[in-house]
């Protein structure tokens, strides 16, 4: 398996706290994404990094932001946190142009 | 427009039968990557095939193939011999953008069931 580690897996806030989840990877890639997972939606991009320090957004990045000052971590900040924000959270890693997608193992957010 | 298309949200396929789920998609870009991925009820999400825009071939992956018809702009999945195993959502995903800022758009999914 890639070496994708997603802290924390499970989290539970309240509207209007700010909320860090964190992707570490240990395989050196370049490419790191963070997706969001709803029913009815699939899977869709928030942000994602080609580098360290260059990041751009996905299609639903509104509510969220990001930060790779490491290869190996890719932080998704919700700065606010919001009800419509409560979601199963994916971090991804890619190593080149033809090269799948890894996955973490998910962080499930809910916004109380 | 929707990036990836897939029409079937569930499909009930009896054990040992071959399914195919479909998917079409958008891109103006010459070269361009389309991905499947599963998810079983555990929620991994697990590579299974890779098809690029430049290859020729079908891609295929043991019981797995990848129905690429680059006119139509669909890339469907077939699955030989279904097993129990299969069981699960099935996404496809399309690679695009210029190199070295590429992204990848995920459709909304197919839920496989295979009865016995």
């Amino acid at each position: 398996d890639a070496g994708i580690t997603q802290s924390p897996r499970h989290k539970v806030t309240e509207t209007g706290t700010p909320v860090t989840l964190r992707c570490h990877q240990t395989e050196n890639h370049r490419y790191m994404y963070w997706y969001r997972q709803d029913p009815g939606h699939g899977l869709r991009l928030i942000h994602y990094s080609y580098g360290v320090k260059d990041t751009d957004k996905g299609e639903v990045s509104d509510g969220y932001s990001v930060s790779r000052s490491k290869t190996e971590d890719f932080l998704l900040t919700l700065e606010s946190a919001t009800s419509s924000q409560t979601s199963v959270y994916f971090c991804a890693i890619r190593g080149g142009v033809d090269s799948p997608l890894h996955f973490g193992n998910g962080t499930r957010l809910t916004v109380t | 427009a929707q990036k990836i298309t897939q029409t079937q949200p569930g499909m009930f396929v009896q054990e040992k039968e071959a399914v195919t789920l479909d998917c079409t998609y958008d891109t103006s870009d010459q070269s361009y990557g389309l991905f499947w991925y599963k998810q079983p009820s555990s929620g991994e999400m697990i590579f299974l095939i890779y098809q690029g825009s430049y290859d020729e071939q079908n891609a295929t992956e043991g019981r797995y193939s990848l129905n690429f018809q680059k006119a139509r702009k669909s890339a469907n999945l077939v699955i030989s011999a279904s097993q129990l195993g299969d069981s699960a959502m099935y996404f496809c995903a399309m690679r695009e953008g210029r190199f070295g800022n590429e992204k990848l758009t995920f459709g909304t999914g197919t839920r496989l069931t295979i009865i016995p």
